[in-house]
Order: C-alpha cells, then sequence, then structure tokens
C-alpha cells in the first residue's frame, strides 16, 4: 500500500529565502509522485509530477524536486520565496492498479507562510 | 478552454438531510474523481468514475454514491448527512485515468456545511 509523510504542518520563510517543503514516500511499486498548491477557498493545482523519467523535476512558478529512491523521498524546493508562495503544499502518490484507474493518495500538507 | 466546474460553491444542509454535487470535467476527459477535504486534512479519495462506472472506491460509507452521464460530467451524492461530512468536496478530471502518471486536474470545490 501506498502512503505519503509531509514533514512539519507549518513552515514559514523570509521573502527571498530557501523554501525546502518535505516529503517522505512508501510504496511497493515504483511510484509516481506530485506536489500540488491550494490557495485559500480554492481548489488544488498541480506543480510539477514525478513518472520516473527524469530525477530532478521542475515544475510551475519556479519549483523543483528531486526524487531520491534510497531516501523515499520527493522534497520540494524554490530557491528564493515570494509573498506570492503563501499558500497550503500537498505531496501525493498516485495508487494505480492497471485498469482500474488511479486514485491520489495526499499527505496532510504543508502550510508555507511569507514573511515580508 | 473551460477547467474543471463544480456547483454549487457552498451549501447548507442539516443533519439527515440528502445533497447532490456536481462537476464537469475538463474539455476532453472522461475520467472523474471525487475526493473529500476536512479542514486542515489532505483530501481522502471517495471514488472515481470511468465510462459511466464506478471503478474505484475509497474507504467511504454506501451513503455516499455517485454517477456519470454520457457527456462525463459527475454528481456525488450523500445521503443521511452527518456532521463530520462537513468539508470541501473536491472533483478531479484526468484523461482514461489508466496510467498512473495521469494528472488530476482540480475544480474549486463545494464546501458543505452540516448543521
Amino acid at each position: 500500500a501506498q502512503s505519503v509523510t509531509q514533514l512539519g504542518s507549518h513552515v514559514s520563510v523570509s521573502e527571498g529565502a530557501l523554501v525546502l517543503l518535505r516529503c517522505n514516500y512508501s510504496s511497493s511499486v515504483p511510484p509516481y509522485l506530485f506536489w500540488y498548491v491550494q490557495y485559500p477557498n480554492q481548489g488544488l493545482q498541480l506543480l510539477l509530477k514525478y513518472t520516473s523519467a527524469a530525477t530532478l523535476v521542475k515544475g510551475i512558478n519556479g519549483f523543483e524536486a528531486e526524487f531520491k529512491k534510497s531516501e523515499t523521498s520527493f522534497h520540494l524546493t524554490k530557491p528564493s520565496a515570494h509573498m506570492s508562495d503563501a499558500a497550503e503544499y500537498f505531496c501525493a502518490v498516485s495508487a494505480f492498479i492497471y485498469n482500474q484507474g488511479g486514485k491520489l493518495i495526499f499527505g496532510q500538507g504543508t502550510e508555507l507562510s511569507v514573511k515580508p | 478552454d473551460a477547467g474543471v466546474t463544480q456547483s454549487p460553491t457552498h451549501l447548507i444542509k442539516t443533519r439527515g438531510q440528502q445533497v447532490t454535487l456536481r462537476c464537469s470535467p475538463k474539455s476532453g476527459h472522461d475520467t472523474v474523481s471525487w475526493y473529500q477535504q476536512a479542514l486542515g486534512q489532505g483530501p481522502q479519495f471517495i471514488f472515481q468514475y470511468y465510462e459511466e462506472e464506478e471503478r474505484q472506491r475509497g474507504n467511504f460509507p454506501d451513503r455516499f454514491s455517485g454517477h456519470q452521464f454520457p457527456n462525463y460530467s459527475s454528481e456525488l451524492n450523500v445521503n443521511a448527512l452527518l456532521l463530520g461530512d462537513s468539508a470541501l468536496y473536491l472533483c478531479a478530471s484526468s484523461l482514461d485515468g489508466t496510467v498512473g502518471t495521469d494528472t488530476q486536474y482540480f475544480g474549486p470545490g463545494t464546501r458543505l456545511t452540516v448543521l
């Protein structure tokens, strides 16, 4: 069975500082991993996804994530935080069954605050 | 190109009532999934519809049921509402959904409050 753990329910950084949001996964098969962002009172928007093509994945808004199999991690980073990055971030793993479709299993989320 | 749309935006019901939520998928998508997001939690998978049939189901009671129409739009029905059903209900659409790498595109959600 697949699962995702996000370390830190709340992360606070200063504007211009490095953003690091942690995600560890558990999967008995090669995982497909996703990062989504949720702004207040909105749905989820895909930031990036890992599909085994490359271990370093670049997404929108300057975010990227590195898949590390040995550490079962898929941490999200951004070199320089912007005020507009303040939101809730969710890591998810695709629990896919052949011919039966896939569901996303989400972590608990990490709320990112950006201080001016 | 319209994305995933959901209606209504907000809904207030009382315990024991029934509710129907609606979702229109992104253009060209044929698979619809529903998720429940309680306050401060990550979304939890309810079920997925493909070709008008429920293909996968999460750990939710039978009070939760759904339907997919020939135009791929979908409804989520919840009977005998409980206070614990208060949540943001998210609809997500994808293409085919038979590949684990498919991206699920989410709608803005319906906020259900049960009093």
